[in-house]
């Protein structure tokens, strides 16, 4: 089982429509990290959270430490979101990041 | 902003050839990373680097050394290239942890598409 798991792997939205990402970890972390990734390769940093709550313009991250989750909404979404939208998880001080496999996100006119 | 570049976006190397892939960043953070991302396996991590002349190994350095003779520069090299080697390589950097710090987040590169025929 993989130490960090995203949901869905697939997500095709209407233009305008509330979606969420989910990503689920198993281990003890210091911080998560949203990523985004465009077709081409590369990645951009969206979020760093530890705890509670971020947004930035119509994206909100969110973390439940306890029940070792977050979330990554995208408000009234957008044909330019469509992206591969990465969880990944660093486990206390190491200079290591666990990625989760991505979620393919494809927003229609 | 913080800008990661990778030397080469595309190359086609033979088997056997001896490739190197270049990172430079401008924001002076003091930790680099390679990692490669094959399609299903995300990113995994084949070395970083936590200061200059220092490394270590990541989840899959067989096959790969590296080499950070300056601070902003990390180099990726393949000493033999092989087919199985052919991936898409992200280089990133991260500033050391501080105290506090508004954001210790993580910068990547463009990305380079290695292809060994």
């Amino acid at each position: 089982k993989n130490e960090v798991e995203q949901s869905p792997q697939n997500l095709t939205a209407q233009e305008g429509e509330f979606i969420t990402i989910n990503c689920s970890y198993s281990v003890g972390i210091s911080a998560l990290h949203w990523l985004q990734q465009h077709p081409g390769g590369g990645i951009v940093s969206l979020f760093m959270l530890s705890s509670g709550k971020k947004k930035h313009g119509r994206l909100i991250a969110t973390i439940n430490i306890q029940e070792k989750h977050s979330s990554l909404h995208i408000t009234a979404s957008h044909p330019r979101d469509s992206a591969v939208y990465i969880c990944a998880v660093r486990r206390g001080a190491t200079n290591k990041l666990i990625f989760g496999t991505g979620t393919l996100l494809a927003v229609q006119p | 902003d913080v800008k990661v570049t990778q030397s080469s976006r595309y190359l086609v190397k033979r088997t056997g050839e001896k490739v190197f892939l270049e990172c430079v960043q401008d924001m002076d953070h003091e930790n680099m990373f390679w990692y490669r991302q094959d399609p299903g396996l995300g990113l995994r991590l084949i070395y970083f680097s936590y200061d200059v002349k220092m490394k270590e190994k990541g989840d899959i350095p067989e096959g790969y050394s590296v080499s950070r003779e300056k601070k902003e520069r990390f180099s990726l090299i393949l000493e033999s290239a092989s087919t199985n080697q052919t991936s898409m390589y992200l280089c990133a950097s991260r500033p050391r942890d501080r105290a506090y710090r508004s954001g210790n987040t993580i910068y990547f590169g463009e990305g380079s598409w290695l292809t060994v025929v």
